[in-house]
């Protein structure tokens, strides 16, 4: 099983639509969690840390459920923006290190 | 705040060459620096780990005498890719962090590297 699994989409979705996105970690003693958004040929950039407790910031909206292992993000209102490469990235705190899934790909059309 | 550089942005070498790219932290002082690639359609790989004063750790199955890291202040860390070879081309991150590993990373904007 791989250390961090997202879905590769591409999820294709109109302006103004709803999106979700899932992800499994197989690291039960991961404590950190955060989901970057990737442009094409350009670095990682933070869009936010996942807590416990779920968090919102804006359009987005990340959950973790840790008895399921998965961490989830949700986009409402999609724009053309957010047109982008979303990663979730897991802590393995056994090996001190992060660990970034292959990326969900989100394409919002006009 | 927190502004990771990276230089250069694309590289084009010949095979063989080595190619150095330094990342460095602008405006905070960084005491953990780690090293990417990510190959085209890939998630970003770790290659190492970096603390300043001290040796870098490597992910396994990196060469640490090909890849060649220096971490000799709190704001500048070196990623020499010796005998480069076509192989090696890929999109190179560095990141870095305040302070241990639960803080935040911050990217720099990356290292295109080409071998010929």
């Amino acid at each position: 099983r791989k250390e961090v699994e997202q879905d590769p989409g591409p999820f294709n979705v109109p302006e103004g639509a709803t999106v979700a996105f899932n992800c499994t970690y197989s690291n039960s003693a991961s404590q950190s969690f955060f989901w970057y958004r990737q442009d094409c040929r350009k670095e990682p950039k933070l869009l936010m840390s996942v807590y416990s407790s779920g968090n919102e910031d804006g359009r987005f909206t990340a959950q973790l459920n840790r008895a399921s292992q998965y961490i989830s993000l949700l986009i409402r209102d999609s724009k053309l923006s957010d047109s982008a490469t979303y990663l979730c990235v897991v802590n393995m705190p056994s090996f001190q290190k992060l660990v970034f899934g292959t990326g969900t790909r989100l394409l919002v059309s006009p | 705040g927190a502004v990771v550089s990276q230089h250069p942005s694309w590289v084009i070498c010949k095979s063989g060459t080595s190619v150095k790219i330094e990342c460095r932290s602008l405006d905070f002082q960084a005491t953990t620096m780690f090293w990417y690639r990510q190959f085209p359609k890939q998630s970003l790989m770790l290659m190492a780990t970096s603390n300043e004063g001290s040796k870098a750790t490597y992910e396994q199955g990196v060469e640490k005498d090909k890849f060649l890291i220096n971490h000799a202040s709190l704001t500048l860390s070196t990623l020499t890719v010796t005998s480069a070879h076509p192989e090696d081309s890929s999109f190179y991150i560095c990141s870095a962090t305040l302070g241990g590993l639960e803080d935040t990373q911050y990217f720099g904007p990356g290292t295109r590297l080409t071998v010929l």
